[in-house]
């Protein structure tokens, strides 16, 4: 069964260095997301991605973060400049259509410090 | 603010029972909802999906919607150990290019 894969698994990272998370959604789909999950919080939207642009970011994506589809598989969330706060889960998912479900990948850890 | 909200729980249900989950959210114009389960340090996995009013069953889970009171809920029967983790409901809505707005999960434990 085809699904989302993520790299790495793990980040440890200084504050102030930059970080490229990176996922491989799932080959047909067409809409990619990237949320994050501070330990024992909610999961928060950050971006949705379409069509080579972002179709919609939160309060919690700005200037610090990028996204990137830089060939045809992979799908990729910058943060230029970490922050303690940057410390999460960081989930990336895709769906075939905007409506329909988004399937996760496993996710990568990141801690700044 | 669209928001869905949940009993953060823990909600503690004995094996073989009938576990219910339930969700509210503020938006009218949702249009689709899904309930995710995760265990501790997992990403989100799918459990069902419902955007008609009235139930949806898949095995021994039963999704149901009730769009006139923006309730949304999940039924787990014959509850097994193995059901327990947090249980996220999540809701889309069109004018938000298709986010995933998210409650913040209810704690479910089956007791054996």
């Amino acid at each position: 069964e085809p699904e989302v894969t993520q790299t790495p698994s793990h980040q440890v990272t200084q504050m102030g260095q930059e970080v490229i998370l990176r996922c491989v959604p799932i080959s047909n789909h067409l809409y990619f997301y990237w949320y994050r999950q501070i330990l024992g919080q909610k999961v928060e939207f950050l971006v949705s991605f379409y069509n080579n642009e972002i179709s919609e970011k939160s309060e919690i994506f700005d200037d610090q973060f990028s996204v990137e589809r830089p060939d045809g598989s992979n799908f990729t969330l910058k943060i230029r400049s970490t922050k303690l706060e940057d410390s999460a889960m960081y989930f990336c998912a895709s769906s075939d259509s905007g409506g329909e479900t988004q399937y996760f990948g496993p996710g990568t850890r990141l801690l700044v410090l | 603010q669209k928001e869905v909200e949940q009993n953060s729980g823990p909600l503690s249900v004995p094996e073989g029972a009938i576990a219910s989950l339930n969700c509210t959210y503020s938006d009218r114009g949702s249009q689709s909802f899904f309930w995710y389960r995760q265990y501790s340090g997992k990403s989100p996995e799918l459990i069902m999906f419902i955007y008609s009013n009235g139930d949806k069953e898949d095995g021994r889970f039963t999704a149901q919607l009730n769009k006139a009171s923006q309730y949304v809920s999940l039924l787990i029967r014959d509850s097994q150990p193995s059901d327990s983790a947090t249980y996220l409901c999540a809701a889309i809505t069109a004018d938000s290019n298709y986010q995933l707005i998210w409650g913040a999960g209810t704690k479910l434990i089956i007791k054996p």
